[in-house]
């Protein structure tokens, strides 16, 4: 079964700091993949997702994620990040081209961003 | 305008209890899921539903039964609630075609937490 695996549990930043995720995923054929980001209170949002192309995606609010399928990671970036960031941030996974195949998501990343 | 409602919110009950959360999507999509967020934020899909047919079923235990009367709609009973169903339950929807999950992207609810004292 596929896993998902996001290692940092709860991270901590002053603001304009730069930032980085990881995420580390345990399939080894072709994926979709996604980071999606929960503010305090409200319902996941995706950020943003890839499937084909560029390994270099850019998302919403200046997020991107790198995609380096020797290293089964999608890791998500932010070069200068702002209080307004501070959420839970979850990497999904998903096999392509499988029918019904469900989105399996990693247990979740705590940005704190202090002011 | 609400992409994917889910009522209640939030609810309070007593263990022993069956008590039913519903959710709605207007994005026209054909498949819908119930997720479960622990304590811990940690989600895990419980079912899936693509035009009405239950296509991903977890093991969950059979207290918890979805129904979908239509694509829009899924709804999630539970019965004889056990302290540890407490957790926030999402809804989602995606578009699928033809049963496969087209896009991946999950649009979710905005959760109903459910405390079982």
């Amino acid at each position: 079964a596929q896993s998902v695996s996001q290692h940092n549990h709860h991270v901590i930043l002053s603001e304009a700091a730069s930032l980085e995720l990881g995420c580390n995923y345990s399939y080894g054929g072709t994926v979709n993949l996604f980071w999606y980001v929960q503010y305090p209170g409200q319902h996941l949002q995706l950020l943003l997702k890839y499937f084909s192309g560029d390994p270099l995606v850019k998302g919403i609010k200046g997020f991107e994620a790198e995609f380096i399928k020797s290293k089964f990671s999608f890791n998500l970036r932010k070069p200068s990040v702002q209080w307004s960031d501070t959420a839970e941030y979850f990497c999904a996974v998903k096999r392509s081209n499988f029918g019904n195949e469900k989105l399996t998501f990693g247990t979740g990343t705590r940005l704190t961003i202090i002011p | 305008d609400t992409a994917v409602s889910q009522t209640p919110k939030y609810l309070v009950t007593q263990m022993g209890n069956d008590k039913s959360i519903k959710c709605e999507q207007n994005l026209g999509h054909d498949t819908m899921y119930w997720y479960k967020q622990d304590s811990k934020k940690f989600l895990k899909i419980m079912f899936s539903y693509n035009n009405k047919e239950l296509i991903i079923n977890e093991t969950v235990p059979n207290r918890f039964s979805p129904k979908s009367p239509d694509k829009a709609h899924l709804n999630l009973h539970i019965n004889s609630l056990e302290l540890g169903d407490s957790a926030v339950y999402f809804c989602a929807s995606s578009q699928g075609l033809a049963g496969r999950i087209l896009t991946g992207e999950l649009f979710f609810g905005e959760g109903s937490r459910l405390t079982v004292l």
